[in-house]
């Protein structure tokens, strides 16, 4: 299957400050990449879509101003999580997918704790 | 909207037996995708089997194969031979076909493999 990279997978912050998360596709286009959100012992909560040069397509009740995604390459999307607080404390996945695919991959996922 | 059920919350297995985990979907589409993903205590989303809706055969990958019913729209996943490293969580989940389309996931059924 195809690869997709996250990088970092753990990180500890202040409150106030923002963490930035990248989410690599390592041998395919992704010309659509995904941001999740998971709690324990729940599913996947989907935060927003995302295509290559494109604005972020949030689901409802996601803050835009807080949750700055961008897909500047078919390659890499960001995630940025501004002014992190506790409530944020979460573990994000990224996922990717190709037009030529119709499978999702999905990154190992990036454990957020704030102080 | 699309919906995906997965019932069993828990299941248990012990170690080369067979085991089946149920999902059930409700779409008005025709044409769509369904998938089984693994997530193991790393977290990391594991494609397990891929089934296209206007296949007729049901899709199989050593030994994990789904009993695919569209009619019923049910896509169940039996694992054979069931081994210590199978021991997850699998969520089912549905796509309708389109490059805009995205995954929604079932609950989630946390899977028990025991000697």
């Amino acid at each position: 299957g195809a690869v997709v990279s996250q990088h970092p997978s753990w990180v500890i912050c202040k409150s106030g400050t923002s963490v930035k998360i990248e989410c690599r596709s390592l041998d395919f286009q992704a010309t659509t990449m995904f941001w999740y959100r998971q709690f324990p012992k729940q599913s996947l909560m989907l935060m927003a879509t995302s295509n290559e040069g494109s604005k972020a397509t949030y689901e409802q009740g996601v803050e835009k101003d807080k949750f700055l995604i961008n897909h500047a390459s078919l390659t890499l999307s960001t995630l940025t999580v501004t002014s992190a607080h506790p409530e944020d404390s979460s573990f994000y996945i990224c996922s990717a997918r190709s037009d030529r695919k119709e499978t999702q991959y999905f990154g190992p996922g990036t454990r957020l704790l704030v102080l | 909207a699309q919906t995906v059920t997965q019932s069993q919350p828990e299941m248990s297995v012990q170690e080369a037996e067979t085991v089946t985990l149920s999902c059930t979907y409700d779409t008005s589409e025709s044409d769509y995708y369904l998938f089984w993903y693994k997530q193991p205590p790393s977290r990391q989303m594991i494609l397990v089997i891929r089934q296209e809706a206007y296949k007729q055969q049901n899709a199989t990958e050593n030994r994990f194969s789904v009993n695919f019913q569209k009619a019923a729209k049910s896509f169940s996943l039996k694992i054979s031979d069931s081994q210590l490293g199978d021991a997850a969580m699998y969520f089912c989940a549905y796509r309708r076909s389109g490059t805009a389309s995205k995954l929604t996931f079932g609950t989630g059924t946390r899977l028990q493999v025991t000697l």
